[in-house]
């Protein structure tokens, strides 16, 4: 079954400082990741799927990263919008099977 | 609909009650998987179906609970004479064709407290 670490766990930020974010897993086969954004009292929101090693995604101040072995998020001048729950999880194993997510990274991002 | 549904947003129980939680996914989504997430933990499979079958029930902690879905759409998740762990947020997602090409779409949440 596929292993999914996300550190930091928490990261305190103040506005405009860049930092990145880092989901390492063990998986049978790189099949790509998928990063979502979970905000408090609210279900994960899908922010990007990951295919292959090498890729990259960006959206607003964020951009994603994917290696053989893991994956990074950068927060690039990060508002306090940005402040939320990451999380990431490889593909199912097979067709249909549940997602395993990380623990997740809390971002809080000061003014 | 538009996005996944989920219902009650918030529910309060006794312990030892029975409690219904549903989902309304988004049409044409064949694929639902119920989610729990206890205070600042992490999210934890709890069952996934496919059409109207659960290929996978394997997350479910105990037979207190039970899921159904019926039409291919909505589903609801029952848990009998509830007990205090059982509080928690529980997510429902959907994604189409289950293939595992896509990521889930996830409601807001049903909020669960057992007092």
């Amino acid at each position: 079954e596929d292993q999914v670490t996300q550190s930091p766990e928490a990261l305190r930020l103040q506005e405009g400082e860049s930092s990145s974010l880092n989901c390492s897993y063990t998986v049978s086969g790189l099949r790509g990741l998928f990063w979502y954004r979970q905000d408090p009292g609210k279900g994960p929101e899908f922010l990007f799927t990951l295919y292959s090693a090498g890729e990259e995604k960006e959206k607003e101040r964020l951009k994603a990263t994917l290696t053989k072995k893991e994956s990074f998020l950068h927060i690039t001048a990060p508002k306090p919008e940005d402040s939320a729950t990451y999380l990431c999880a490889p593909p199912p194993e097979a067709a249909g099977n549940k997602l395993t997510f990380g623990g997740g990274t809390r971002v809080l991002v000061k003014p | 609909g538009a996005g996944v549904s989920q219902s009650p947003s918030n529910k309060v129980t006794e312990k030892g009650k029975d409690v219904e939680l549903r989902c309304d996914p988004i049409s044409g989504h064949t694929a639902l998987y119920w989610y729990r997430q206890s205070l600042g933990q992490g999210l934890e499979f709890l069952i996934y179906f496919q059409g109207n079958s659960a290929p996978d029930k394997s997350g479910l902690p105990s037979d207190r609970f039970s899921a159904e879905r019926t039409g291919g759409s909505v589903s609801t998740l029952t848990i009998q004479r509830t007990q205090q762990e059982d509080s928690a947020v529980y997510l429902c997602a959907s994604s189409p064709k289950g293939d595992g090409n896509y990521g889930y779409t996830f409601g807001s949440g049903t909020r669960l407290t057992v007092v």
